[in-house]
């Protein structure tokens, strides 16, 4: 049974970075890639970016490119996504994905609040 | 990006009675291999969002069989055979054919 478990809500002001982990377990964590995905207030779902464990390969969306970094520490089945230069309109519920097939399996969701 | 536009936006339904989701692409989704990367979602109050339908229409494990989905190309549609009370939330559309993969906005199911 694939398990995703974020890390908790986080409070950031402006022009700060903020680090989300995803760890994984019930399926080797280098199989699969992890995207991250993010929900802001009255906004659709955005995607950001993913990684492959296996190789570290990462690609992300060009709205992003320069202030998203994704990465992972395969001893510890866990991803993580770090967004720098915070605006107020980065505040959303962050979510990461991941499984044998795409969106088959989603974290809790971490809200990062920037004020 | 591909945009992913969904109707309606709101939608209120009697119980027992049927629900349609339409989504539709501003690109085709038809991919080189012969894939059409297009799923469904749920995402009730409160929770992550769930999926329903991969690859057009093939129902995930443990998705009620009075789910249902279909399409091709830029034109796609869930559909609920008899809505139940469990049901409510938002319904999303998401294309994987193209990078960025992007997500409709989303139609809010009600009980009426």
């Amino acid at each position: 049974q694939v398990q995703i478990v974020q890390s908790g809500a986080e409070v950031k002001k402006p022009g700060a970075s903020v680090k989300v982990s995803c760890k994984v377990s019930g399926y080797t964590f280098t199989n699969y890639p992890i995207h991250w995905v993010r929900q802001a207030p009255g906004q659709r779902l955005e995607w950001m970016g993913w990684i492959h464990p296996g190789n570290g390969k990462t690609r992300y969306s060009q709205k992003f490119q320069g202030r998203l970094t994704v990465t992972r520490d395969t001893s510890a089945s866990t991803a993580y996504m770090e967004l720098s230069s915070l605006r107020s309109e980065d505040t959303a519920f962050y979510y990461c994905a991941s499984g044998p097939t795409l969106g088959i399996s989603w974290g809790q969701g971490t809200l990062v609040t920037v004020s | 990006d591909v945009v992913m536009t969904q109707s309606p936006l709101s939608l209120p339904v009697t119980l027992g009675q049927p629900a349609s989701f339409s989504c539709r692409s501003s690109q085709s989704l038809l991919y080189s291999d012969g894939d059409t990367n297009l799923s469904w979602y749920q995402q009730r109050p409160g929770q992550s969002p769930r999926r329903l339908i991969y690859q057009v229409s093939n129902r995930d494990s443990g998705v009620p069989d009075r789910f249902s989905a279909s399409g091709s190309g830029n034109d796609f549609t869930l559909k609920i055979s008899r809505v139940e009370a469990e049901d409510v939330g938002v319904y999303f559309c998401m294309q994987a054919t193209h990078w960025p993969y992007t997500f409709g906005q989303g139609t809010k199911l009600e009980i009426k």
